[in-house]
């Protein structure tokens, strides 16, 4: 089975630098995930990382370390419309079918 | 960017009646799910749909629950004896099926069981 580890909430200043981590334990492994999910809306995709280490886009980077079972999402010069939920997913394959199993989510406040 | 579209955005029904809400996935997608989210809980796989079967579902998804593609574009989730504890947001997904099984997700549909 998946098992995804988030915290709960996070605070920060506009302008900062916030890092939120997500440790995961899955029985096979294709890859991560990471949505931003604003109140009341459908998750967007932000990033998705299969290999180890980090994926620059702009003002957002997704880290992985496999052999931690170990990713943190990073959000650069922050901005108040940053503040959402970021959720962390995995896929879980089974049956030949993909689907993805989601963490709890982060709620990140950004403050001014 | 193509979008998955979901109708209605709000549903309010009394307890024991029969809800449908509907999906029209990405065009050229083959792979159609439906995710529940109860207001302050997470995002919870309910069923997964392939070539016009269920190929998933969790145990969420019990007998008063069903899916259908009634034609080439629409995707269905039938709730056929609401309980309170359906109140939630539900979310239609889908994905190309290439192997990079990004969710395309639609906005959603409040449900609100009375």
């Amino acid at each position: 089975g998946q098992n995804i580890d988030q915290p709960t909430e996070m605070t920060a200043t506009e302008g900062a630098i916030v890092q939120i981590n997500c440790t995961y334990q899955t029985s096979g492994f294709n890859g991560l995930f990471w949505y931003q999910q604003h109140a009341g809306e459908a998750p967007t995709f932000l990033s998705y990382n299969v290999l180890d280490g980090l994926e620059e886009k702009g003002r957002f980077s997704s880290f992985l370390s496999r052999s931690k079972g170990y990713s943190y999402l990073l959000l650069k010069e922050l901005q108040m419309k940053d503040s959402a939920s970021y959720l962390c997913a995995v896929p879980s394959f089974s049956g030949g079918y993909n689907k993805l199993i989601f963490g709890a989510g982060t709620r990140l406040a950004v403050h001014p | 960017e193509p979008e998955v579209t979901q109708t209605p955005s709000h549903q309010v029904t009394q307890m024991g009646q029969e809800v449908i809400l509907r999906c029209v996935p990405i065009s050229n997608h083959l792979y159609f799910y439906w995710y529940r989210q109860i207001l302050g809980q997470k995002v919870e796989f309910l069923v997964s749909f392939y070539n016009n079967e269920i190929s998933e579902k969790s145990e969420i998804f019990d007998d008063q629950f069903s899916v259908e593609r009634p034609d080439g574009s629409n995707f269905t989730l039938k709730i056929r004896s609401t309980k309170l504890e359906d109140s939630a947001m539900y979310f239609c997904a889908s994905t190309s099926g290439d192997g990079y099984e990004k969710l395309f997700f639609g906005s959603g549909t409040q449900l609100s069981v009375l």
